[in-house]
């Protein structure tokens, strides 16, 4: 059974850059039937994609947060990673890696069970 | 503001059936399919239905999903205390080229 796990720091500082990483277990990342995803959710809110990205580093991002975001991948590792530039307090909230089929509009399953990361001096 | 509109929350009895709507526009709902996700309080979100109205292997027939034209719907009978959750509509926004998500329904059993 697919699962997926998230790491990295849980307090970073306003201005740096957010690095989590996600590590896949009981599949392959290479698999070219899969593009792997980042979602967030500030504390009591709602739901924000922020990107996806394919074995072969093929990436689609928000646009919202595109001029901030690098999400890359390790296969050797089986894992992919998220950096966020710039940080402010608005960016504080429970990070998810999720795996998605190949269309748009295709749904993320499963899902990590989340990380919390806050942005305070 | 979420780019799919959900109500903030609904609420029903054990064993009533209870409809969450997700609105949305041709560029999203109008185009594309569906999904929804149950949140259980303090845990990740778990896939419901996809592709307006499939259930995911293990999810119970209680569950069901459509969509009409710009807006979809979410479908919930027998009513149990453990469904209790929070409910998400997701989709692909062709104009924003982005995942959207509705802004999510409190669900009260």
């Amino acid at each position: 059974q697919l699962q997926l796990q998230e790491s990295g720091p849980g307090l970073v500082k306003p201005s740096e850059t957010l690095s989590l990483t996600c590590t896949v277990s009981g599949g392959s990342i290479s698999s070219s039937n899969y593009y792997w995803g980042w979602i967030r959710q500030p504390p009591g809110k709602g739901l924000e994609w922020i990107g996806s990205i394919l074995y072969s580093g093929s990436t689609y991002y928000n646009p919202s947060l595109k001029s901030r975001v690098t999400i890359s991948v390790d296969t050797s590792n089986n894992q992919f990673s998220l950096k966020l530039s710039s940080v402010t307090a608005a960016d504080t909230a429970v990070y998810y890696c999720a795996r998605k089929l190949l269309r748009y509009f295709d749904p993320f399953d499963p899902w990590g069970q989340g990380t919390l990361v806050t942005v305070s001096s | 503001q979420s780019v799919l509109t959900q109500p903030p929350s609904v609420s029903a009895a054990p064993g009533q059936k209870v409809t969450i709507s997700c609105s949305g526009s041709r560029s999203n709902i109008g185009n594309n399919y569906v999904s929804w996700y149950q949140q259980l309080p303090g845990t990740a979100p778990k896939l419901l239905i996809y592709d307006n109205s499939k259930r995911p292997s293990g999810i119970p027939d209680r569950f069901s999903g459509s969509k009409s034209v710009t807006s979809a719907t979410l479908g919930i009978t027998g009513l149990q205390t453990g469904d209790e959750a929070d409910y998400y509509c997701g989709t692909w926004d062709g104009s924003l080229s982005a995942v959207v998500f509705g802004g999510g329904t409190k669900l009260t059993v």
